[in-house]
């Protein structure tokens, strides 16, 4: 199993709507980071997270990481179809040098 | 400003043949420098990641060796592509722990 879960799979939502991507880890999280991805692309960091309890937005996109810090949620109001791509979360679980990575959500707008 | 650069964008390679996929870094200094592989519907799978010249951590045993001939350029080499080489791979940098992480656009390999 992974050590970072990520869910869902895939999201389609109306635009409009919101959403809720969720990271899990089984582990403490020593910093939990959310990036967006379009097909093919790099990654584009959207938000790190560090502290139990933290919130952070910027736009429409809220993450948050809990208080036993082991979850992290990035939740978008109003979806609009430049938020469709692929969100990854990535976290320091103590390592000195790598994050780990869940295996992404896929977000698709329908107009 | 900091940049990465990551070169070819896509690439299609014969069974059997070499492979070089280089980064560049611009900007700063010392960096972290990670190579890492997507597959489709899954995570990124760290390869190899550098924390200075010469010095190379595989995470993975695997066809792919790695270098850091400069401070800022990461080489991601193969001397025969297997056919499970195929896939998406990323250079990333940065600088310390829990800073932000910068990633290259990508290559695209297909091993034919």
């Amino acid at each position: 199993s992974q050590e970072l879960e990520q869910s869902p799979q895939s999201l389609i939502v109306q635009e409009g709507k919101n959403l809720t991507i969720n990271c899990t880890s089984s582990k403490t999280l020593y910093g939990l980071y959310w990036y967006k991805q379009k097909y093919g692309e790099g990654l584009i960091f959207l938000m790190m997270l560090q502290k139990g309890g933290e919130e952070k937005s910027h736009e429409k996109i809220t993450a948050k990481l809990d208080e036993k810090k082991q979850q992290s949620s990035l939740h978008i109001t109003a979806s609009q179809p430049s938020h469709a791509g692929t969100y990854l979360c990535g976290a320091d679980m103590g390592s000195n040098y790598q994050l780990i990575w869940g295996a992404g959500t896929k977000l698709i707008i329908k107009p | 400003s900091q940049t990465i650069h990551q070169w070819p964008a896509t690439l299609v390679q014969p069974v059997g043949s070499p492979l070089s996929l280089e980064c560049t870094v611009e900007g700063t200094s010392n960096p972290n420098l990670y190579w890492y592989r997507q597959a489709a519907g899954r995570g990124l799978q760290l390869l190899f990641y550098s924390v200075g010249i010469g010095q190379i951590s595989s995470e993975v045993p695997q066809n792919l060796s790695a270098s850091r001939p400069q401070d800022r350029q990461f080489i991601l080499s193969s001397k025969k592509l297997l056919l499970s080489d195929s896939g998406f791979y990323l250079c990333a940098w940065m600088l310390l722990m829990n800073t932000e992480a910068f990633f290259g656009q990508g290559t695209r390999l297909t091993v034919v």
